[in-house]
């Protein structure tokens, strides 16, 4: 089974510095991966997907990922951070099950701005 | 395109109580998954429907149904409501890509349960 863990629960950077959001998963096969972003009472958003095409996935806001096979991470970036960006992420696995795919989600990061 | 909507944004229930929550897809999405979310298990999947069928299924003890309509709309059932069943519940769509590929969700802004 696939599995994925966001290595911190919380993230507190200054706005205008870069952010680093860790991610690492296991996975048997080729994965697909997902990041996306829940602001406070929201449903989650879409930032970027990987599946099997670049290794580095840019996504919308200004963020972007890169995927390390051989480091098992997909770790989200962005060069500066703004208010806006306080949220929670998460990174998601895709996994086959059923003749389908079920995603398989990390326990979240929340991002704190600092102004 | 109009996104995913789910009715009741707010709904407070009591124990032993049932409820049922409603998920409009994407126009032209097929399939629909639910997922709860609390503080403590994070998010997990309940259950995906496509073309009205249940197709993959979570955890979850039979008191959590499902079913979706001809129109894929979908709604999910709680019966007999716990305390711990108190939660946001999200729907995602997404256009089916079948078995040859993945596909990204789109979420509605869910449903918060509280149950006292």
């Amino acid at each position: 089974a696939q599995s994925v863990t966001q290595l911190d629960s919380h993230v507190s950077v200054s706005e205008g510095t870069p952010v680093l959001l860790r991610c690492n998963y296991s996975s048997s096969y080729s994965p697909s991966l997902f990041w996306y972003v829940q602001h406070p009472n929201k449903g989650l958003q879409l930032l970027l997907k990987y599946t099997s095409a670049a290794t580095l996935v840019k996504g919308i806001n200004g963020f972007e990922a890169e995927f390390k096979k051989s480091e098992t991470s997909f770790h989200l970036t962005k060069p500066s951070a703004h208010m806006s960006d306080a949220a929670e992420y998460f990174c998601v696995v895709s996994e086959p099950s059923s003749g389908t795919y079920k995603y398989i989600f990390g326990t979240g990061t929340r991002l704190k701005v600092l102004a | 395109k109009a996104g995913v909507t789910q009715t009741p944004r707010y709904l407070i229930k009591t124990r032993g109580q049932q409820v049922t929550l409603s998920c409009s897809p994407i126009s032209g999405h097929r399939s629909v998954s639910w997922y709860q979310q609390t503080p403590g298990q994070g998010l997990q999947f309940l259950f995906e429907y496509f073309s009205e069928t249940q197709r993959n299924k979570g955890n979850f003890p039979g008191r959590f149904s499902g079913r979706q309509f001809s129109n894929s709309r979908s709604e999910m059932n709680v019966s007999t409501l716990e305390l711990g069943d108190s939660a946001l519940y999200l729907c995602a769509s997404h256009h089916d890509a079948g078995t040859s590929g993945t596909y990204e969700q789109y979420f509605g802004p869910g449903t918060r349960l509280t149950v006292t």
